[in-house]
């Protein structure tokens, strides 16, 4: 069973700053596997990423995702105030996984 | 435009049963896994179980084999979870997603509460 073990668990950023958002496997796998999700407070998530660098539909260019095999990278190139909230990366597979979360918290 | 319509959560003791329903809208249900995945509260997401378009497959995460059960029903555009010998660790909010492989469209989710 893969185990992603996301850093940090808390980032504190500002508005403007660059956020860079940590997900390690506990084993290799496929970079089509892999998937990052949005999370504000009293809403369902959002997809942001899939295939480890491909945006989902609606999703602006400041979010961009990289890595491959147990390394992978989420990086919001300047935080809007928008995008303070909770990051989860994901394992797709027969067996699905999720990261236990990354938060961005306004400083 | 696509959407998910989760249905049929509520308070229930452990050891008992719900069923939940996800209506969906939008796309054409019968061509697509879907998945359910949970959040208890405060804390993370789980992802509990999926089904094929023709369910002919399934699969569960180990906490809950044995005691739920993914089905649907392609000619009411519905998917289902049911939830048998409930613990207090399954309380969370229950999301019903569409499984592109990745979890591109969510539902706003159910509340379960197992509790005495």
């Amino acid at each position: 069973e893969t185990v992603l073990t996301q850093s940090p668990g808390t980032l504190s950023l500002s508005p403007g700053e660059r956020a860079t958002l940590s997900c390690r496997a506990s084993e290799s796998f496929s970079s089509s596997y892999l998937a990052w999700y949005q999370q504000k407070p009293g809403q369902a998530p959002r997809l942001l990423i899939y295939a480890a660098s491909s945006r989902a539909t609606g999703i602006p260019d400041r979010f961009s995702g990289s890595g491959s095999g147990t390394d992978f990278t989420l990086t919001i190139s300047r935080l809007e105030t928008e995008d303070f909230a909770v990051y989860y990366c994901q394992r797709n597979g027969v067996i699905k996984a999720f990261g236990q979360g990354t938060k961005v918290e306004i400083k | 435009e696509v959407q998910l319509v989760e249905s049929g959560g509520g308070l229930v003791q452990p050891g008992g049963s719900l069923r939940l329903s996800c209506t969906a809208s939008g796309f054409d249900f019968k061509n697509y896994w879907m998945t359910w995945v949970r959040q208890a509260p405060g804390k993370g997401l789980e992802w509990v179980a999926n089904i094929k378009g023709d369910e002919s497959a399934e699969s569960y995460v180990d906490s809950v084999k044995g005691r739920f059960t993914i089905s649907r029903d392609n000619a009411k555009n519905s998917l289902y979870l049911q939830m048998n010998t409930l613990r207090v660790e399954d309380t969370a909010i229950y999301y019903c997603a569409r499984d592109n492989s990745q979890f591109d469209y969510w539902g706003q989710g159910t509340l379960v509460t197992v509790s005495s």
